[in-house]
C-alpha cells in the first residue's frame, strides 16, 4: 500500500519567519507526482505547489518551495516570510501516474503575529 | 467563473436515515472525485468519474454508498442507511482530465453529522 506520512501534527511560526513542514511517502512506483495542498479554516482546499518525480529541480512558487529527496522519499515544504494568511492545514499528497491521489494526515500550521 | 459547488454545506441526521450530497463541478471538467475527510485526517478517495463513467470505485463501501453522475456533469453521492462512523466532511473535486498535471479544484465540502 502507498502511504504518506506527515510527522508533525501541529506547528507554529512567527510572522515573517521561515517554517518547514515534513512529508515522507512509501511507494514502489517510479513515476509519480507530489503535491502540497492548503486547507484554510472553513475554506476550500487549494493547491500550493506540485513536483514531478522525474524532475530533479525543486519546485518553487513565490514564498513556497520544496525539498524533494527522491531516494529518501521525502518531500518537505518550506514557507518563507510567513504571513497570517498562511495559517491552515497543510496536506502532502502523492499521485502515482495513472492512479489516484493519496493524502497524508495533515499538519496544522499557525502563524503567530 | 464559479468553482466547485456542493450542497448542502451541513447535514445532521439520525443513524439509519438516508442522506444525499450534490456536487456541480467546474464547467468543462471531465473528471470528478468524491472524497471523505474524517476529522483531523486527509481526504480519502471514494470514487472517481471520467465523464459519466465511474473508473475507480474500489474504496466506495458499496453496501451503503452509491453515486451517480448522469450526463457527465453534476454528481450525487448517497448513503443509505447512515451509520455513526459516516460522520465526516464529504469533498467533491474536479479536474479537466485525470492527469496530475491538471490542477484539482475542491468544493467547500458537506459536513455530515450522524447522531
Amino acid at each position: 500500500a502507498q502511504t504518506v506520512t506527515q510527522s508533525q501534527p501541529e506547528m507554529s511560526v512567527q510572522e515573517a519567519e521561515t517554517v518547514t513542514l515534513s512529508c515522507t511517502y512509501d511507494t514502489s512506483e517510479s513515476n509519480y507526482y507530489l503535491f502540497w495542498y492548503k486547507q484554510p479554516p472553513s475554506r476550500q482546499m487549494i493547491l500550493v505547489i506540485r513536483q514531478e518525480a522525474y524532475k530533479q529541480q525543486n519546485a518553487t512558487e513565490n514564498r513556497f518551495s520544496v525539498n524533494f529527496q527522491k531516494a529518501a522519499k521525502s518531500f518537505s515544504l518550506k514557507i518563507s516570510d510567513s504571513q497570517l494568511g498562511d495559517t491552515a492545514m497543510y496536506f502532502c499528497a502523492f499521485f502515482p501516474y495513472g492512479q489516484n491521489f493519496v493524502f497524508g494526515p495533515g499538519t496544522r500550521l499557525s502563524v503567530l503575529p | 467563473e464559479a468553482g466547485v459547488v456542493q450542497s448542502p454545506r451541513y447535514k445532521i441526521i439520525e443513524k439509519k436515515q438516508p442522506v444525499a450530497f450534490w456536487c456541480n463541478p467546474i464547467s468543462g471538467h471531465n473528471t470528478l472525485y468524491w472524497y471523505r475527510q474524517n476529522l483531523g485526517q486527509g481526504p480519502e478517495l471514494l470514487i472517481r468519474y471520467e465523464n459519466e463513467e465511474a473508473v475507480d470505485d474500489s474504496q466506495l463501501p458499496k453496501d451503503r454508498f452509491s453515486a451517480e453522475r448522469l450526463k457527465g456533469v453534476d454528481s450525487t453521492l448517497k448513503i443509505q442507511p447512515a451509520e455513526l462512523g459516516d460522520s465526516a466532511v464529504y469533498l467533491c473535486a474536479s479536474t479537466t482530465s485525470g492527469s496530475p498535471l491538471d490542477e484539482q479544484y475542491f468544493g467547500p465540502g458537506t459536513r455530515l453529522t450522524v447522531t
